[in-house]
């Protein structure tokens, strides 16, 4: 059983593009969650879906970031016009119910130049 | 004040040294997590309790619901256990299975 999948796991982007991170959950796991971790702080939540839904967002910031876990393929955090700010581990984790333990995966590092 | 404390931030240890590292959390919590993270690596799930105590080789980690603290030993250290271990709680009652992080213990074990 393969553990949770994202890609790239690094990835460059020039201020003003798009960022778009992939996470494949582990086989079986319907409960998606994404953490961000930036230089020198602790990682901190940013929003919880299901198949097809939104749980909770309540960790991302207003603009410029979104997140989807469609009925079929991985899930997709999607940055646009990205700054420098934006620079960080990007995790995502896991889990087959929602008080399960969580499984995180390698994680994707986004330097914007 | 953070809703998850941990400490010493920093830890260095001599090889076969017992090593703890605390959490304190100011939030009525659902379950515990004790993380793992190398330099530069990814994240592994060490020990998710709400009770008691567990062990997985040497490694044991313990919680007091009540006094809202948890504490995770290493056993006969080893240099390959050198990373940095989080600590993070599931708020009880809430709807989602977020979960909030502590800074992290960054801890190096010297041969």
């Amino acid at each position: 059983n393969a553990g949770v999948m994202q890609n790239p796991r690094h990835l460059v982007r020039r201020r003003g593009q798009e960022a778009r991170l992939r996470c494949s959950p582990m086989k079986g796991h319907s409960h998606v969650y994404w953490y961000r971790q930036l230089p020198e702080e602790g990682l901190k939540f940013m929003v919880y879906l299901q198949k097809e839904n939104i749980i909770d967002e309540s960790g991302m910031p207003k603009e410029r970031f979104s997140a989807e876990f469609p009925k079929e393929g991985p899930s997709i955090l999607r940055i646009q016009q990205v700054v420098r700010g934006d620079s960080a581990a990007y995790f995502c984790a896991s889990s087959p119910q929602r008080i399960d333990e969580q499984y995180f995966g390698p994680g994707t590092r986004l330097t914007v130049t | 004040k953070n809703e998850v404390e941990q400490s010493p931030q920093n830890l260095t240890a001599q090889e076969g040294e017992f090593i703890t590292i605390n959490c304190s959390y100011s939030v009525g919590i659902s379950a515990l997590h004790w993380l793992q993270q190398h330099p530069g690596g990814g994240i592994v799930s060490l020990f998710m309790l709400s009770s008691g105590k567990k062990k997985h080789g040497r490694l044991i980690a313990t919680i007091n619901i009540q006094e809202k603290h948890s504490s995770l030993h290493i056993t006969a250290s080893h240099p390959r256990d050198s990373a940095v271990y989080i600590c993070a709680v599931r708020e009880e009652g809430g709807a989602t299975n977020k979960l909030i992080f502590g800074t992290g213990t960054l801890l190096a074990v010297q041969p």
